[in-house]
């Protein structure tokens, strides 16, 4: 069935360090993927998402790319802040168009001033 | 954007009682809602598709009987814990599509009911 790998955390990083968060992906189909975030206390947000090979999701500095080839939908972020400590979820849409969300494990970010 | 609220966003209570947890879309409508559950430090699990009018649809492993919902409305589904058990401890979120596109319109998710089970 499909499913969601991410890198195992925690991920601790200096403030304005480069951020990888990796996550590849199985799955039947096209499904759409996305980045969300859970930061602490809150709910998930959606962070960026793309529903196509090649395209490119970007928010608030985040960029991923959805890369059929590899089938790999990796968060980057060139110079990360305080604030983005969170944990960030990759996730794919599963077949037959139910609108139901299939998650990675969670990969969780600290960043440190 | 859009707004999902959960009620209670805490709740404890006995082993073998029910417990009620509300899920509402509150600016928006939806005829599909989702319920998940996460165990610490790990993923959300789909538990099962709320959907307005009709019966819920579980996912495997998900017991229908002991988890009911509700969706009353186009604003409103409900998850009931029945004869809870303190192996139902857990962190259940709900999320609702924004639109009537569910595979691609963006999902909002309440912030979620910490559950325990003494």
């Amino acid at each position: 069935g499909d499913s969601v790998t991410q890198m195992e955390g925690p991920v601790t990083l200096s403030e304005e360090a480069f951020l990888t968060i990796n996550c590849t992906y199985t799955a039947t189909g096209y499904p759409s993927l996305f980045w969300y975030v859970q930061y602490p206390g809150e709910g998930l947000q959606l962070l960026l998402k793309a529903t196509k090979a090649d395209d490119k999701g970007s928010n608030k500095g985040f960029e991923a790319t959805y890369r059929k080839e590899t089938t790999s939908f990796h968060l980057e972020k060139g110079s990360v802040q305080v604030s983005d400590s969170a944990v960030y979820f990759c996730a794919l849409s599963g077949s037959g168009n139910t609108g139901k969300l299939i998650f990675g494990q969670g990969t969780t970010l600290q960043v440190k001033p | 954007g859009a707004v999902v609220s959960q009620h209670p966003s805490r709740v404890i209570c006995k082993s073998g009682t029910s417990v009620k947890i509300e899920c509402r879309s509150l600016d928006f409508q939806a005829t599909t809602m989702f319920w998940y559950r996460q165990f610490p430090k790990q993923s959300l699990m789909l538990m099962a598709t709320s959907n307005e009018g009709s019966k819920a649809t579980y996912e495997q492993g998900v017991e229908k009987d002991k988890f009911l919902i509700n969706h009353a409305s186009l604003t409103l589904s409900t998850l009931t814990v029945t004869s809870a058990h303190p192996e139902d401890s857990s962190f259940y979120i709900c999320s609702a599509p924004s639109g009537t596109s569910v595979s691609t319109d963006t999902q909002y998710f309440g912030p979620g009911t910490r559950l325990t089970v003494l």
